[in-house]
């Protein structure tokens, strides 16, 4: 089982909708998490560290829930640029690893 | 401008040519990762450093050896290239790994082995 998994998606979202997804992990001692975004085969660049608390920057929300072993972004009033695959990344219990999920992909039309 | 540049962009090469791809951040960053992305399968990491002569083994090592003789380089040597290595790479640094750190990522190597 890998230890961070995704939907694959595509979800399709109409412009100035809402889109949230999850990403589950399975190792219980992951503390760090994050969420990258990927344009078509470019590098991953940060989207959104995930704090305990959630954390909210501009449209974009993400979500911890320790008890069940899920992140989740939430895309409010989506843009046709908002398109992308979104990378969701956890810490491994050993320094220096870390595990990405296979991505969710959005396509936001007009 | 702060980045990391890897080297080639694309490659083709045939089954056992010595091959190296590098990667340089100009950065000062201690910490660097080598990964590959294969469809439906994300990014695994091949290795990693924590600094200067430490590097580590990530989720897929095998057929891949690293050095880190200097900070700012971290090169990826496939010594006998073999064609389940055809793959997207990507090199990544930060600044150190700790909590939410963030990764800088290269423009990627498009790698073919024939």
């Amino acid at each position: 089982r890998k230890e961070v998994e995704q939907d694959p998606g595509p979800f399709n979202v109409p412009e100035g909708a809402t889109v949230a997804f999850n990403c589950t992990y399975s190792n219980s001692a992951s503390q760090s998490f994050f969420w990258y975004r990927q344009d078509c085969r470019k590098e991953p660049k940060l989207l959104m560290s995930v704090y305990s608390s959630g954390n909210e920057d501009g449209r974009f929300t993400a979500q911890l829930n320790r008890a069940s072993q899920y992140i989740s972004l939430l895309i409010r009033d989506s843009k046709l640029s908002d398109s992308a695959t979104y990378l969701c990344v956890a810490d491994s219990d050993s320094w220096g690893k870390f595990q990405f999920g296979a991505g969710t992909q959005v396509v936001v039309t007009p | 401008e702060a980045q990391v540049t890897q080297n080639p962009r694309y490659l083709i090469t045939v089954t056992g040519k010595k091959l190296t791809v590098t990667c340089s951040q100009n950065m000062n960053h201690e910490y660097m990762s080598w990964y590959r992305q294969d469809p439906g399968l994300g990014l695994r990491q091949i290795y990693y450093s924590m600094n200067v002569e430490v590097t580590d083994k990530g989720d897929v090592p095998e057929g891949y050896k690293v050095s880190r003789k200097e900070k700012r380089n971290f090169p990826l040597i496939l010594e006998s290239p073999s064609p389940n290595q055809t793959s997207l790479y990507f090199c990544a640094s930060s600044f150190h790994r700790t909590t939410n750190e963030k990764l800088f990522f290269g423009s990627g190597t498009q790698l073919s082995v024939l």
